[in-house]
């Protein structure tokens, strides 16, 4: 069986301080996707990166980086100096590899950031 | 990346009507769609998927008689949730899959449905 855990419900965190959001997940196949999702208030959900998981390179967008780590099935997200427009229900998600669209999500970790 | 609409956005309706939601891959064939629900504060759940000409597949849990999915063409699939009750009310969420290309899914905007 596939699942997904997002232990932290809800972060708080004053601007412009790091913060780490944990995802880790259990799968019984080799290959796979993760990915991690932004849902704003209004609902709509953010694409913001998919991971094979062939590549176990971190990788770094902008104020965003992504840890990926197979020996340990996690696959955690930090955003540097936080913003405002940070705040958001941020949730990761896994699929089969062959099943690209089908995906099962964590939990979700709302994360509030203040001024 | 591709586009997906989903319409409406927003919804109310009386208890015991039924309400249609519509699913768009706008620039893009898709072979699939995937229906997804969200309670408040909740994760998103999976309801059912659908593959284009044929029938959807539900989840275990899902009455697909109250929840009617068609996808017709494979740029549109619906949903339609029959005699609506307010535990009904609901986030609901569609992805677009086509399986050429980098096998990705594209989300809709999502349609909040009350009802009253």
């Amino acid at each position: 069986a596939q699942k997904v855990t997002q232990a932290q419900t809800e972060i708080s965190v004053v601007e412009k301080e790091d913060v780490t959001l944990d995802c880790v997940y259990e799968t019984r196949d080799t290959t796979y996707y993760l990915f991690w999702y932004k849902q704003p208030p209004s609902g709509e959900l953010v694409f913001l990166i998919r991971r094979n998981s062939f590549d176990e390179q971190n990788e770094i967008s902008g104020r965003y980086s992504w840890n990926f780590q197979k020996s340990t099935s996690s696959f955690n997200f930090t955003i540097t100096a936080s913003q405002v427009v940070d705040s958001a229900v941020y949730f990761c998600a896994l699929s089969r590899y062959n099943q690209g669209g089908k995906l099962i999500f964590g939990q979700g970790t709302e994360l509030s950031v203040k001024p | 990346g591709a586009v997906v609409s989903q319409h409406p956005s927003r919804v109310i309706c009386k208890s015991g009507t039924s309400v249609k939601i519509e699913c768009r891959s706008l620039d893009f064939q898709a072979t699939t769609m995937f229906w997804y629900r969200q309670f408040p504060k909740q994760s998103l759940m999976l309801m059912a998927t659908s593959n284009e000409g044929s029938k959807a597949t539900y989840e275990q849990g899902v009455e697909k008689d109250k929840f009617l999915i068609n996808h017709a063409s494979l740029t549109l699939s619906t949903l339609t949730v029959t005699s609506a009750h307010p535990e009904d009310s609901s986030f609901y969420i569609c992805s677009a899959h086509t399986h050429k290309g980098d096998d990705e899914a594209f989300f809709g905007q999502g349609t909040r449905l009350t009802v009253v």
